[in-house]
């Protein structure tokens, strides 16, 4: 079955450098990879999502890489701020039974430091 | 427009009673999903709504969770008996779609602690 690696260890870092975060998946290549960001005591909220044709989607200080072949896929946060603290969630599609359904990883904690 | 609106935000129950846990979607989303999410770990999916019919339910302990979408728009999520390790926070999310492209918009959750 598909597992989904995140780095369990929190990620410090200081302000204005880049934070990367990394996915990396054991099985078949998914066909759309979503990050999402959540905050304490708070649901998810989706942050960008890339496909498995795609090698680079960009949003703002947001960019998100995607490597079928490592299996992999990075999230980075560029000039980064103590308001990006938070935990980062990677999410896989699976097609089961002809329908989509998503696999989240276990997600890395991200503190900027000021 | 309105997010995702669970109800209650918390609850605390002792083990072996029942809970029910409510999910007003995003409107005109047809998709619902409804997630545990234990200390720790990302949201594991217990159940997948297209409008009022069941897309997947492979993760839902059936024994005694149930879940319903009666009129394709809101949904509850019901525990009976609880047990300890149900402890966790439960989310409901509403996508436009089925399809792997369409984001996920998700409730604030329900924490609930069984003691």
């Amino acid at each position: 079955s598909q597992k989904i690696e995140q780095n369990s260890e929190a990620l410090n870092i200081q302000e204005g450098k880049t934070a990367t975060l990394t996915c990396n998946y054991t099985n078949y290549s998914p066909a759309y990879l979503q990050w999402y960001r959540q905050d304490p005591g708070r649901g998810p909220v989706f942050l960008l999502l890339i496909r498995e044709n795609e090698k680079e989607k960009r949003k703002e200080r947001l960019k998100v890489t995607f490597d079928t072949t490592l299996k992999q896929s990075l999230f980075h946060i560029t000039a980064s701020q103590p308001a990006d603290s938070a935990t980062y969630l990677c999410a896989l599609d699976m097609v089961a039974s002809g329908t989509y359904k998503y696999i989240f990883g276990t997600g890395t904690r991200l503190k900027v430091l000021a | 427009e309105a997010g995702v609106a669970q109800s209650p935000r918390y609850k605390i129950i002792e083990k072996r009673q029942s809970v029910a846990f409510w999910c007003n979607p995003i409107s005109g989303h047809a998709t619902l999903y409804w997630y545990q999410q234990i200390l720790g770990q990302g949201p594991k999916l217990l159940i997948q709504f297209q409008n009022n019919g069941v897309v997947d339910d492979s993760q839902l302990p059936k024994d005694r969770f149930s879940a319903e979408r009666l009129k394709g728009v809101d949904s509850t999520l019901k525990i009976q008996p609880a047990k300890l390790e149900d402890s966790a926070v439960y989310l409901c999310a509403s996508s436009a779609g089925l399809a792997g492209y369409n984001e996920q918009f998700f409730g604030p959750g329900t924490r609930l602690t069984v003691l």
